[in-house]
């Protein structure tokens, strides 16, 4: 089955301890990007990758780091979260360049005291 | 400053009825527009879309039209079913690359 996964599903974690949020796609899409997704402001941006070794800021990218070692994965990482990044994120990937229409995974709830 | 913009944070319709869901945005070089939707737990599923070069596309129960000289887009469900109660996100991009911006969505609620 076509899909990007994305772990853990919700994490709770306090001020400044480094967590990683993991995505993978099994659809060898090039194009992967992560959002975050904040009540009335919809989802922003904040890191995409055009494919491996490639990555850049999207609007909101301070704050987190991604890596893009593989096709396949694009971890999201946040070196010292603090609370105004509590959110909802979702990863999401899609075939070519020239597509828009993103495949989306199932969304991560992050929580920081 | 929010280039796409859904100014209706919630709607409710009778089952049957028409839902109309709309969409502004700013930025002049979108041209390709895109519907999502969204149910709880889950990540935001591709509805419909939309090219600049066109002002109106269907599929199925769902209709999207484009007004590119107000730049707004709206999104028909008929005839509106429970399983349509949903939040609706629209999307604007640039057909040549694959960033997206979100408008803050619609939550729609379709009553039986």
């Amino acid at each position: 089955e076509a899909q990007v996964t994305q772990n853990p599903r919700y994490l709770i974690t306090v001020t400044g301890k480094k967590l990683t949020v993991t995505c993978s796609q099994n659809m060898n899409h090039e194009y992967m990007s992560w959002y975050r997704q904040d009540p009335g402001l919809g989802l922003r941006q904040i890191y995409y990758s055009m494919n491996v070794e490639v990555t850049d800021k999207g609007d909101v990218p301070e704050g987190y780091k991604v890596s893009r070692k593989e096709k396949r994965n694009f971890p999201l990482i946040l070196e010292s979260p603090s609370p105004n990044q509590t959110s909802l994120y979702f990863c999401a990937s899609t075939h070519s360049r020239d597509s828009s229409e993103q495949f989306f995974g199932p969304g991560t709830r992050l929580t920081v005291l | 400053d929010q280039q796409v913009k859904q100014n209706s944070p919630s709607l409710s319709v009778q089952e049957g009825r028409i839902s109309i869901l709309n969409c502004d945005y700013t930025n002049s070089m979108f041209d390709y527009f895109l519907w999502y939707k969204k149910y709880p737990a889950e990540g935001p599923t591709f509805l419909i879309s939309i090219s600049s070069i066109k002002d109106k596309n269907e599929d199925g129960r769902f209709t999207v039209f484009l007004n590119k000289s107000a730049k707004h887009l709206s999104l028909h469900i008929v005839p509106s079913q429970p399983g349509d109660s949903a939040v609706y996100f629209c999307a604007a991009g640039q057909a040549a690359g694959n960033k997206l911006t979100f408008g803050g969505g619609t939550r729609v609620l379709v009553k039986p």
